[in-house]
């Protein structure tokens, strides 16, 4: 089946930093992928669109400064968080569509970022 | 109010148990309907789907929806340890946009 790789699995990181999470589909090529996160009993929150070969769409709310997307070729997304300060602490998960469908989300492993 | 709620848990039932998870939901224009699963620290993977109304069965797994009550339920026959984990439900309107359940987590003890 479709495969989505999420590197790294877990970083800390400095205030101040920033940090790359990268998101590859290994199997599929992916023209869009989601970037979501995802804080302890809540919902996975959609931050944004990932288009490749076009700027990112981003939620209401999510500061496009502060989560630089890139997605340069059409199966590698990356997720920049700049100058990370620890409220940026928490389970990013990126997907992409591997089918048809609302069904058709693969989904990486997640990156559980620490700001310390 | 949420679109979609389900209690975040956790549920703790025995091994052999049968285990029922819900989600409610307010729009009633969403058609379709999944369950996923997510391990700890690990993405969701998607365990069951169905669209509009009725009930899917796969194995030991469940899903009903029923849109008169705007109510879907994933049930677990004899659970086993390792089906523990969080249980998410996402609903979607067309073949786009998911909403997101909080997860429940949900506690199998041998």
């Amino acid at each position: 089946g479709a495969v989505v790789s999420q590197h790294p699995s877990r970083v800390i990181c400095k205030s101040g930093t920033s940090v790359k999470i990268e998101c590859r589909s290994l199997d599929f090529q992916a023209t869009t992928m989601f970037w979501y996160r995802q804080f302890p009993k809540q919902s996975l929150m959609l931050m944004a669109t990932s288009n490749e070969g076009s700027k990112a769409t981003y939620e209401q709310g999510v500061e496009k400064d502060k989560f630089l997307i890139n997605h340069a070729s059409l199966t590698l997304s990356t997720l920049t968080v700049t100058s990370a300060h620890p409220e940026d602490s928490s389970f990013y998960i990126c997907s992409a569509r591997s089918g048809t469908g609302p069904y058709g989300y693969t989904f990486g492993s997640g990156t559980r970022l620490t700001v310390v | 109010q949420k679109e979609v709620e389900q209690d975040p848990g956790p549920l703790s039932v025995p091994e052999g148990a049968i285990v029922s998870l819900n989600c409610t939901y307010s729009n009633s224009a969403f058609q379709y309907f999944m369950w996923y699963r997510q391990y700890s620290r690990k993405g969701p993977e998607l365990l069951m789907y169905t669209y509009s109304s009725g009930n899917k069965e796969d194995g030991r797994f469940t899903a009903q929806v029923d849109k008169s009550s705007k109510y879907i339920s994933l049930f677990i026959r004899d659970s086993q340890p390792s089906d523990s984990a969080t249980y998410l439900c996402a609903m979607s309107e067309d073949n786009y946009q998911l909403i997101w359940g909080a997860g429940t987590k949900l506690i199998i003890k041998p």
